[in-house]
């Protein structure tokens, strides 16, 4: 089976710390991706990544940032945190050539 | 861009019962329509996906119709469980084999009661 993985389930940081959200794939998929879910809003991308060093904004990029070094390894920074950025983070990778995306469990972080 | 509506937003059914939830879609160039299920405390889940060039698609208890014309989509759900309890999302892309973005409707959330 398919697992994508993220670091934290919660967390909290205060207004103004630098955040980062990890999330690792264990399949060799090409494709990662950052998603925030909030109530009413449904799934918004963030940013994706369809290779290792590349990158691209999705539909909110403002306040974020994401790297990917390793192939398994995608992920988001938050360079100073403010209470609008709380939110359910998900990740999800997805193959080359292939259709469905995977997700993971999700972050919920909370910005005081 | 593409922009994906979703109705309703809630829905409660009977144990046995039909659920019905609808996608409209406004890219035409759209061609790829996956619905994901999210239960509580989980990230969400592919169940069903549908292409452009069919109409139909079933597996099991659950169906997936399309009218490119009219531009939208449906997911059908028969003789429902209360393990079919959870939040359901369509989404939509131009190409479901390229580094494509889906863009996501706003969720149904479906309750099965006894």
């Amino acid at each position: 089976d398919v697992k994508v993985t993220q670091s934290s389930r919660y967390l909290v940081k205060r207004t103004g710390e630098k955040v980062f959200l990890e999330c690792v794939q264990d399949m060799d998929h090409e494709n990662m991706f950052w998603y925030r879910q909030d109530p009413g809003l449904g799934l918004r991308l963030i940013y994706f990544s369809y290779d290792v060093k590349m990158k691209e904004k999705g539909d909110i990029p403002e306040g974020y940032s994401v790297s990917r070094e390793k192939k398994e390894r995608f992920s988001l920074i938050l360079e100073s945190a403010s209470t609008n950025q709380t939110s359910m983070y998900l990740c999800a990778s997805r193959p080359a050539g292939a259709s469905g995306q995977y997700f993971g469990p999700g972050t919920r972080l909370t910005v005081t | 861009g593409e922009n994906v509506e979703q109705h309703p937003s809630t829905l409660s059914v009977q144990e046995g019962d039909s659920a019905v939830i609808k996608c409209t879609y406004s890219d035409s160039a759209s061609n790829y329509f996956p619905w994901y299920k999210q239960e509580l405390g989980k990230g969400p889940q592919l169940i069903i996906d549908i292409r452009s060039n069919v109409g139909e698609k079933k597996d099991q208890r659950i169906a997936v119709t399309l009218n490119k014309t009219a531009k939208h989509f449906s997911l059908h759900i028969t003789e429902t469980q209360p393990e079919d309890s959870a939040v359901y999302f369509c989404a939509a892309t131009e190409s479901a084999h390229t580094a494509s973005k889906l863009t996501f409707g706003t969720g149904t959330r479906l309750q099965v009661t006894l």
